[in-house]
């Protein structure tokens, strides 16, 4: 069936270090992306989303590119901070169906 | 602007005891779910809902059931509470194609 893989945490980072956390997708048609944010104590937030091929999401520093071609969309930030510290979720809602399916979730820590 | 409520924040239960999670939004959203977090699992579907007076089943739903008699809320009820069941629950909204609006979640504990 249609899944999310993401890659395995925890990442540890030092501040201002570059990040990536890649995704990646297997569906039929066309799906939407979307990444969502979930910082301790929290519920999920969305990040940023791409509806179609070749479409760039980004917000707070943080960009994904939707990536038809390797059925990707990773997730990068050039300079992340300490505040950043969350885990971050890939998913995608498939064409015709409002029900998003999550990745696992990659636990991100930036140091001081 | 609440967004999605949810209530409790807390609760620890004992084994075959009942309760209900109680989501509420503010927001119009005909669609509504109710999903589970465990630990290095992701998020799990449990129920949802396209519109009051509909529900349908997600991909766990067993030891589970809801109700959608308004627009607003969307409660998930447990009947014989298992330490399986033992996770954070988290309850979104969405309009129609839109993105998720998520609450802050649960934490239960069934011990």
């Amino acid at each position: 069936g249609d899944s999310v893989t993401q890659m395995e945490g925890p990442v540890t980072l030092s501040e201002e270090a570059f990040l990536t956390i890649n995704c990646t997708y297997t569906a039929t048609g066309y799906p939407s992306l979307f990444w969502y944010v979930q910082y301790p104590g929290e519920g999920l937030q969305l990040l940023l989303k791409a509806t179609k091929a070749d479409d760039k999401g980004s917000n707070k520093g943080f960009e994904a590119t939707y990536r038809k071609e390797t059925t990707s969309f990773h997730l990068e930030k050039g300079s992340v901070q300490v505040s950043d510290s969350a885990v971050y979720f890939c998913a995608r809602m498939p064409g015709g169906s409002e029900k998003l399916v999550f990745g696992k979730g990659t636990k991100l820590t930036v140091n001081p | 602007n609440a967004g999605v409520t949810q209530t409790p924040k807390f609760r620890i239960l004992k084994i075959g005891q009942s309760m209900t999670l109680q989501c509420t939004q503010d927001m119009n959203h005909n669609y509504m779910y109710w999903y589970r977090q465990d630990p290095g699992m992701g998020l799990k579907l449990i129920y949802y809902s396209v519109g009051a007076g509909i529900t349908d089943k997600g991909e766990v739903p067993n030891g589970y059931n809801v109700s959608r008699s308004t627009t607003e809320d969307f409660p998930l009820r447990l009947e014989l509470a298992a330490p399986s069941q033992t996770s954070v629950y988290f309850c979104a909204s969405q309009p129609t194609q839109g993105g998720y609006t998520f609450g802050s979640g649960t934490r239960l504990t069934v011990v």
